[in-house]
């Protein structure tokens, strides 16, 4: 079973903060994607990142692939209360798509 | 809106019942996944239909069961229900098979509730 941990679980911050929130696996990954969810919604797509090493920008977000294709990082520059939101990575290996649990961020005004 | 449309938004049901779940794709989408959503599971992938066939299957119980039918709606049937079954179930949809390679389209979610 590939598990995907993301760290850290919580994290509360004041507005204009940076943050970096992680997502780590034993395991290869094809590509991995990252979605915010918002209270009462579905998970809604950021970015797929696919190639070992590519960073990808969205704004004030900067979302990394590790080299290994096992890892992934997203940093958030001067977060905003409208950033507030769970934040979910998923890896695709063999045609599956494996979420982890998420990072809960709740950005203060 | 996203396109996937999840009905119902709520439903509260008691122990050993039975409920539907009911879920109409993105126009143009042929794949549809099923997810449980739990606090201490995360998102569960459940199953996976593409063009009414069964693509994928996960941690789907026996007691669970879905279909895709012609028009492409889906439906994930619940029986025999569990107090552990209280959850947030996610439709989604896809135009292709594989999950990973295309982008996945969620509804807003069926919240249920066994009392």
């Amino acid at each position: 079973t590939q598990l995907l941990e993301q760290s850290p679980q919580f994290l509360s911050i004041q507005e204009g903060e940076n943050l970096t929130v992680y997502c780590n696996s034993s395991s290869v990954f094809s590509s991995l994607q990252w979605y915010r969810q918002e209270p009462g919604e579905g998970p809604v797509l950021l970015v797929t990142v696919v190639t070992g090493g590519e960073v990808k920008k969205l704004k004030r977000l900067t979302f990394q692939f590790g080299d290994a294709r096992k890892d992934s990082s997203l940093h958030i520059t001067a977060a905003q209360p409208g950033d507030t939101g769970l934040y979910l990575c998923a890896g695709s290996s063999n045609y599956k798509l494996t979420f982890g649990k998420g990072t809960l961020l709740t950005v203060n005004p | 809106d996203s396109g996937v449309t999840q009905t119902p938004k709520h439903l509260i049901t008691a122990t050993g019942q039975r409920v539907t779940l009911r879920c109409s794709p993105r126009s143009g989408d042929l794949s549809v996944y099923w997810y449980q959503q739990s606090l201490d599971q995360g998102l569960q992938f459940l199953i996976q239909y593409y063009n009414g066939e069964e693509r994928a299957k996960g941690n789907i119980l026996e007691r669970f069961s879905a279909q895709q039918f012609p028009d492409l709606h889906s439906e994930l049937n619940l029986s025999s229900l569990e107090l552990g079954d209280s959850a947030l179930y996610f439709c989604a949809s896809s135009a292709g098979t594989a999950s990973g390679a295309n982008v996945l389209t969620f509804g807003a979610g069926s919240r249920l509730t066994v009392l």
